[in-house]
């Protein structure tokens, strides 16, 4: 069963240091998310890409944040300058493959957590 | 009041009993629903989507009530495998496709 991969499980950056979280989507999906869980908190969204643009994006994602799709699988995200309140679980989603179905049904990779000291 | 809201829990659950429980949602325009279930740590996984007729997926069960704006979930003959944090989360289109979250109810299913 295809499945959205994330690189790395787990991350530790100091305050201040530029992070990039990797994922790839399910192959023939084409809406690509981000969202994170503050240990104890609820997942919150981050951004949601399609077709090569950010088609929404949170309060939570400011400047620091930023997406890209560099290549045909993978989907990454940045933060440029790292805060201690950037800890956090990170996932990727996708949703929504090339013949139209299922669009709003979005698939969960098991997250990077960022851990930021 | 919160977009997405779910009783915290914990339902402590006998082993083979029925739970049940709701999640309210405030905006109407929302217009997908799903459960999601989260064990410790790890990522959402999709449990079902939440249809208008309602619908069944083996021993869970999950319902929209679009005038009252909420959506449930039951489990019959509960599992201990069953013990989770189940996630309900509603989906607006216009928005992105961004799903909103509510915090979890939290199920111990106990022998």
């Amino acid at each position: 069963e295809p499945e959205v991969t994330q690189t790395p499980s787990h991350q530790v950056t100091q305050m201040g240091q530029e992070v990039i979280l990797r994922c790839v989507p399910i192959s023939n999906h084409l809406y690509f998310y981000w969202y994170r869980q503050i240990l104890g908190q609820k997942v919150e969204f981050l951004v949601s890409f399609y077709n090569n643009e950010i088609s929404e994006k949170s309060e939570i994602f400011d400047d620091q944040f930023s997406v890209e799709r560099p290549d045909g699988s993978n989907f990454t995200l940045k933060i440029r300058s790292t805060k201690l309140e950037d800890s956090a679980m990170y996932f990727c989603a996708s949703s929504g493959s090339r013949q139209g179905r299922g669009t709003d049904t979005q698939y969960f990779g098991p997250g990077t957590r960022l851990t930021v000291l | 009041r919160k977009e997405v809201e779910q009783d915290p829990g914990p339902f402590n659950v006998p082993e083979g009993a029925t739970v049940a429980f709701n999640c309210t949602y405030s905006n109407s325009a929302s217009q997908s629903f799903f459960w999601y279930r989260q064990d410790c740590r790890k990522e959402p996984k999709l449990l079902m989507s939440v249809y208008s007729s309602g619908n069944e997926d083996g021993r869970f069960t999950a319902q929209l009530n679009r005038a009252s704006q909420y959506i449930s979930l039951l489990i019959r003959d509960s599992k201990l495998s069953d013990s989770a944090t189940y996630l309900c989360a509603v989906n607006r289109k216009a928005a992105g496709n961004k799903l909103t979250f509510g915090g979890g109810t939290r199920v111990l299913v106990k022998p």
